[in-house]
């Protein structure tokens, strides 16, 4: 099964308005990073917020952290038809390397 | 320098044929990746190179599948004797590498490989 599991699924909103999804996971991590995804294609990395961070901020996007229920947010604020991605959170998953492990994704479509 | 770049960017094959995905990772980058993603769906880790160590071969679902990294740079992905289950995008990134461990870096993907086994 997998590490990270985005909630919600899919997510439709008006341009302008707020975007939350939340990854929940299952094992301790060192990191997680938010990564977007367009048209099925190459992932673009967000940000990464590291274990011992509650909060972080670039731009439109806030991420929250919280390691004792084992989740983290992402939100981006007054969306822009652009926007229109899947997003993706990923942990690492080992002591050594950088192996990614990746939730399955929340679909965000932006309305115009 | 270029981001990550894969070819071929679409493959259609037939079941039971083999095939080569290519990857040239960012120049100097010392890690690199594959994982695959099938329709919908999340990233599944396949293989992880790091430098000269011995890669990390524990997501490879099957011994159909191998790859190699050839001179600390490009990555070559073969599988053999597909099947219409390895129909996915198959996605290559790297990253600058010699973290320490449990360090996260950042990951740079390509645009990856849609592979269609019919």
């Amino acid at each position: 099964s997998q590490q990270g599991e985005e909630d919600p699924q899919a997510l439709s909103i008006q341009e302008g308005e707020n975007a939350t999804m939340n990854c929940s996971y299952k094992t301790s991590i060192n990191n997680l990073q938010w990564y977007r995804q367009n048209s099925g294609r190459g992932l673009v990395h967000l940000i990464l917020i590291r274990s011992n961070e509650r909060e972080k901020h670039s731009g439109r996007l806030r991420v929250t952290l919280d390691t004792s229920k084992k989740s983290s947010s992402l939100l981006i604020t007054a969306s822009r038809a652009a926007d229109t991605a899947s997003y993706f959170c990923a942990t690492d998953i080992g002591a050594a390397g950088n192996k990614l492990t990746f939730g399955g994704g929340t679909r965000v479509l932006v309305k115009p | 320098g270029a981001g990550v770049s894969q070819s071929p960017s679409n493959k259609v094959t037939e079941k039971g044929k083999d095939v080569e995905l290519r990857c040239d990772p960012i120049s100097g980058h010392t890690a690199l990746y594959w994982y695959r993603q099938s329709l919908g769906q999340g990233l599944e880790f396949l293989i992880y190179f790091q430098g000269n160590s011995a890669p990390d071969k524990s997501g490879l679902p099957s011994d159909r599948f191998s790859a190699e990294r050839t001179g600390g740079s490009v990555s070559t992905l073969t599988i053999q004797r597909t099947q219409q289950e390895d129909s996915a995008v198959y996605l290559c990134a790297s990253s600058p590498g010699g973290g320490l461990a449990g360090e996260q870096e950042t990951q740079y993907f390509g645009p990856g490989t849609r592979l269609l086994v019919l």
